[in-house]
C-alpha cells in the first residue's frame, strides 16, 4: 500500500539546524510531489513548501524562504526537509504528504506519521 | 495570500445527529478545496478533495458542497468515530493555505 514513513522524534537547541526524511514506498516515487507541512502544539496546520522527486522542480512557503531546503533521493524514494536556524516558534509536529502532479490538483493524500521536533534551550 | 475561515470553532453535537461545517475563501477557489480530518495523536486524513468528491473508503455519510468562496462538510449522522477536528485546505492559489479547523465534539 501507498506508504510515507518518517523520521523520529528530534530535540534541538535554539539556532540549530534539523533535518526530517521521509520515505516513500507503494508508488511510483517521481509521479507525485512531496509537500511538508507542520503543526505547532494546540495550532492549525501550516505548508511549508514541495518538492518533486523526478526533478528539479521545489516551490517554499515565502516565510520560510532562506531558511527551509527539500532534497530528495531516487534512490532510496527518500526525501529531506532541512530547517536552520531554528527558534522556539519551529517546535511542531511536521508531516511530508504527497499529491498529484496536475495543476490545481495538490490535496494531500496519503500524509506520514508526522515527526515531533522540540525546539528548547 | 488566501485565507480560508472555518466556523464555527466548535461544534457540539449529539451522536446520530447532523453536522455542518463551514469553511470561507477570501477570494474564488473555483472547486479547488479539500476536507481533512484530524484525530488526536493521529496525521490529518483525506475526507473531500474537489469540494465533492469524496476520497476512497469515505463513508457516505460524509458529504462536500460549495464553490468560489462557500464551502459546506456535511457529516449526515454523527458516529463515535467522527469526534474530531475538520480542517479545509484550498489548493487554487499559491502558497497552500489552511482553514484554522472546527472541533466536532460531543454534547
Amino acid at each position: 500500500q501507498v506508504q510515507l514513513v518518517q523520521s523520529g522524534a528530534e530535540v534541538k537547541k535554539p539556532g540549530a539546524s534539523l533535518k526530517v526524511s521521509c520515505k516513500a514506498s507503494g508508488y511510483t516515487f517521481t509521479n507525485y510531489y512531496i509537500h511538508w507541512v507542520r503543526q505547532a502544539p494546540g495550532q492549525g496546520l501550516e505548508w511549508m513548501g514541495l518538492i518533486y522527486p523526478g526533478g528539479d522542480v521545489r516551490n517554499y512557503a515565502q516565510q520560510l524562504q532562506g531558511r527551509v531546503t527539500m532534497t530528495r533521493d531516487a534512490s532510496t524514494n527518500t526525501v529531506n526537509m532541512e530547517l536552520s536556524s531554528l527558534t522556539s516558534e519551529d517546535t511542531a509536529v511536521y508531516y511530508c504528504a504527497r499529491s498529484v502532479l496536475t495543476a490545481h490538483s495538490h490535496w494531500f493524500d496519503p500524509w506520514g506519521q508526522g515527526t515531533l521536533v522540540t525546539v528548547s534551550p | 495570500e488566501i485565507v480560508t475561515t472555518q466556523s464555527p470553532a466548535t461544534l457540539s453535537v449529539s451522536p446520530g445527529e447532523r453536522a455542518t461545517l463551514s469553511c470561507r475563501a477570501s477570494q474564488s477557489v473555483s472547486s479547488n478545496l479539500a476536507w481533512y480530518q484530524q484525530k488526536p495523536g493521529q496525521a490529518p486524513r483525506l475526507l473531500i478533495y474537489g469540494a465533492s468528491t469524496r476520497a476512497t473508503g469515505i463513508p457516505a455519510r460524509f458529504s462536500g458542497s460549495g464553490s468560489g468562496t462557500e464551502f459546506t462538510l456535511t457529516i449526515s449522522s454523527l458516529q463515535s468515530e467522527d469526534f474530531a477536528v475538520y480542517y479545509c485546505q484550498q489548493y487554487d492559489h499559491w502558497p497552500l493555505t489552511f482553514g484554522g479547523g472546527t472541533k466536532v465534539e460531543i454534547k
